[in-house]
């Protein structure tokens, strides 16, 4: 079974530019969660999706959205990008929503703001 | 707020030789404990996981850990480290009571080195 796919892998933009990275689940999988990496802050959760509704938000700036589709994709957007935005963008996919369901990453999208 | 301690940044030790990461989480409730490893350039990876019972736990990679409640720890062990587990290794706490979802918090990490 295929695992979690995101793209694209690596982004570049300028500040103000607004950014879309996408994320497809492993077959089957409903639940949909997104994480920041940084060096400063570490993991940080960013939003949690479950048949295409928002169950759970981190802390960060409206800027930050995201979405699920009815085939469970998801995508995160990043409006008016800073430069406190360069960071990899993890998505995790899970069977359900429930805690002690497993959660299982993509690679990751690095995205870089100049 | 749950949260997680990992205390060590850095690590390094011999190839062969034994292994303890350590982490101390905060969470009101019986946590649900993770352990994660991440190789440069890769997402994570799940090691090991506790929900309840049996407060030791095997993972993947000849990987345990042991869940301690009296001192709100997880620390990993191996014992016998591979050059290829030079990795950053990451523990994280889940929300156990209903409603939480499964949003991770994840602890700084630890980097691993091994020395061959």
């Amino acid at each position: 079974k295929a695992g979690v796919t995101q793209t694209p892998r690596y982004l570049i933009k300028t500040r103000g530019q607004q950014v879309t990275l996408s994320c497809s689940p492993i077959s089957g999988h409903r639940s949909v969660s997104w994480y920041q990496q940084t060096p400063g802050q570490g993991l940080q959760f960013l939003f949690e999706y479950f048949s295409e509704t928002q169950r759970n938000k981190g802390n960060f700036p409206g800027r930050f959205s995201g979405r699920q589709f009815s085939n469970s994709r998801s995508e995160m957007n990043v409006s008016t990008l800073e430069l406190g935005d360069s960071a990899l963008y993890l998505c995790a996919s899970s069977l359900g929503a429930g805690s002690t369901d497993t959660q299982y990453f993509g690679p990751g999208t690095r995205l870089t703001v100049l | 707020a749950q949260s997680v301690t990992q205390p060590d940044i850095h690590i390094t030790v011999s190839e062969g030789a034994s292994l303890e990461l350590r982490c101390n989480y905060s969470y009101g409730a019986t946590p649900y404990l993770f352990w994660y490893v991440q190789s440069p350039g890769q997402g994570l990876q799940l090691l090991l996981k506790y929900f309840s019972g049996d407060t030791l736990v095997q993972g993947i990679k000849g990987f345990e850990a042991e869940f301690k409640r009296s001192q709100s720890s997880f620390n990993l062990r191996k014992p016998s480290v591979h050059w290829s587990d030079a990795a950053e290794y990451f523990c994280a706490v889940g929300a156990s009571v209903t409603g939480g979802g499964n949003k991770l918090t994840f602890g700084t990490g630890t980097q691993l080195k091994v020395e061959l």
